[in-house]
């Protein structure tokens, strides 16, 4: 069975300037999330997705952030523009159901703003 | 409330020794606690998971012990490899809506040393 997959897997940027990432989930999994994990800190949920609906973005910072799911199935994750403290590692992950099931990492984009 | 504190914030230990990684918590409505453990440029992988209806839950060299009443949970690592070497992160989760709301700790670097 494929893992996620996530691409690119670093970016250097200068801030203002935009980016995105893009993941594509398990196979079959219904839901999927994107976290942000700064240096040294646990995964911060930014968005979670049912399906291609949003059920959770309370953490999301919309003034920059935005990211969709097409047909239920790849994502992309964008930040326009981009600040210093968004340097971080951008987990895409997700899991069957939305309900307690285990959730499969990707491998993460690193992002460096400078 | 949706806090879950984790402790210590690193380790070291001689090759055969027994980690213990602590986690507490507030919200008595989290009902999924599951372990992750991550290596250096990897995205985080499940390592065992447990539900508060039980006090112990053993996969291999991992042990999760559990205690409803006092709100907290601790990961023991039995004969202890440098192979293990590696961020252990705790989580904790509950359903909202239909979907699982999850919240990370902030991690604990193990160092085991041969």
């Amino acid at each position: 069975e494929a893992g996620v997959a996530q691409s690119p897997r670093y970016k250097i940027i200068e801030k203002r300037q935009s980016v995105a990432f893009w993941c594509n989930p398990i196979s079959g999994h219904a839901t999927l999330y994107w976290y942000q994990q700064i240096l040294g800190q646990g995964p911060k949920l930014l968005i979670q997705f049912q399906n291609n609906g949003v059920v959770d973005d309370s953490q999301l910072p919309k003034d920059r952030f935005s990211a969709e799911r097409l047909k239920g199935v790849d994502s992309t994750l964008k930040i326009q523009p981009a600040k210093l403290e968004d340097s971080a590692v951008y987990l895409c992950a997700s899991s069957l159901t939305s309900g307690g099931s285990e959730q499969y990492f990707g491998p993460g984009t690193r992002l460096t703003v400078t | 409330q949706q806090q879950v504190k984790q402790s210590p914030q690193s380790l070291i230990v001689q090759k055969g020794g027994i980690p213990i990684i602590n986690c507490a918590y507030e919200n008595t409505a989290f009902d999924y606690f599951p372990w992750y453990q991550q290596f250096p440029g990897k995205g985080p992988a499940l390592l065992i998971a447990i539900r508060p209806d039980v006090s112990e839950k053993k996969e291999g060299r991992f042990t999760i012990s559990f205690n409803k009443s006092a709100k907290q949970f601790s990961l023991h690592i039995m004969d202890s490899q440098p192979g293990d070497s590696a961020t252990y992160f705790c989580a904790a989760s509950y359903n909202s809506g239909g979907y699982q709301k999850v919240t990370f700790g902030t991690g604990t670097k193990l160092q085991v040393i041969p």
